[in-house]
């Protein structure tokens, strides 16, 4: 069965460091796109970072030079660094696996969620 | 970036009741969109991609139709189960990976 689960989510300082978990089981990580997906209280979703199967990553302008996407093969887990953090970070983050159904692609599994708080 | 606008952004509706939530893209996507539902407290359900293939498990009264800019989803009758927030979602030029604001549907 396929299954994300995230971690490491907590109330964090403006200016401060967090860095987010997701751990994947039923798929390797490393063969598929991953992807961070928040939504801030009472917002709608907003796309973070993607780390595609070959390694290359990409960001929201919103997060780029702030956020690092990575993830540990050995571990089959997904990480999001987040540094300089800001009240407007304050979000529920989602990892998320994409699907590429050929002629486009979906996410597709979603985990439960982990809510950073930027507030001093 | 690809814009997605849905509409309307509130919809009231009772069980029973059909109803179709519309999804436009700033340009041309072809059939390179995706729904998804959201319940309160859940994360986000994959319902819809390639614009109108249903993923596997989803009810049969749900569906979607369009291409290029415009796009709609349907339930063609509400179940108490189906009140929530529906998100659609490019996937024609990405990164960015663009949502819609949502249309969140509601019991009358």
């Amino acid at each position: 069965e396929v299954q994300v689960v995230e971690s490491g989510g907590g109330l964090i300082q403006p200016g401060g460091s967090l860095r987010l978990s997701c751990a994947a089981s039923g798929f390797t990580v490393s063969d598929k796109y991953m992807s961070w997906v928040r939504q801030a209280p009472g917002k709608g979703l907003e796309w973070v970072s993607v780390i595609y199967a070959g390694g290359s990553t990409y960001y929201a302008d919103s997060v780029k030079g702030r956020f690092t996407i990575s993830r540990d093969n050995s571990k089959n887990t997904l990480f999001l660094q987040m540094n300089s953090l800001r009240a407007e970070d304050t979000a529920v983050y989602y990892c998320a696996r994409i699907y590429d159904y050929g002629s486009g692609s979906s996410f597709d599994y979603w985990g439960q969620g982990t809510l950073v708080t930027v507030s001093s | 970036d690809i814009q997605m606008t849905q509409s309307p952004s509130s919809l009231s509706a009772s069980v029973g009741d059909r109803v179709t939530i519309t999804c436009r893209a700033s340009q041309s996507i072809s059939s390179y969109l995706n729904w998804y539902q959201q319940k309160p407290g859940e994360a986000p359900k994959f319902l819809i991609y390639a614009a109108s293939s249903l993923q596997s498990g989803v009810p049969s009264r749900f569906s979607g139709s369009g291409s290029g800019t415009d796009f709609t989803l349907t339930i063609s009758s509400l179940q108490p189960e189906d009140f929530a927030t529906y998100y659609c979602q490019q996937s024609y030029s990405t990164p960015p990976y663009t949502f819609g604001q949502g249309t969140k549907l509601q019991i009358k």
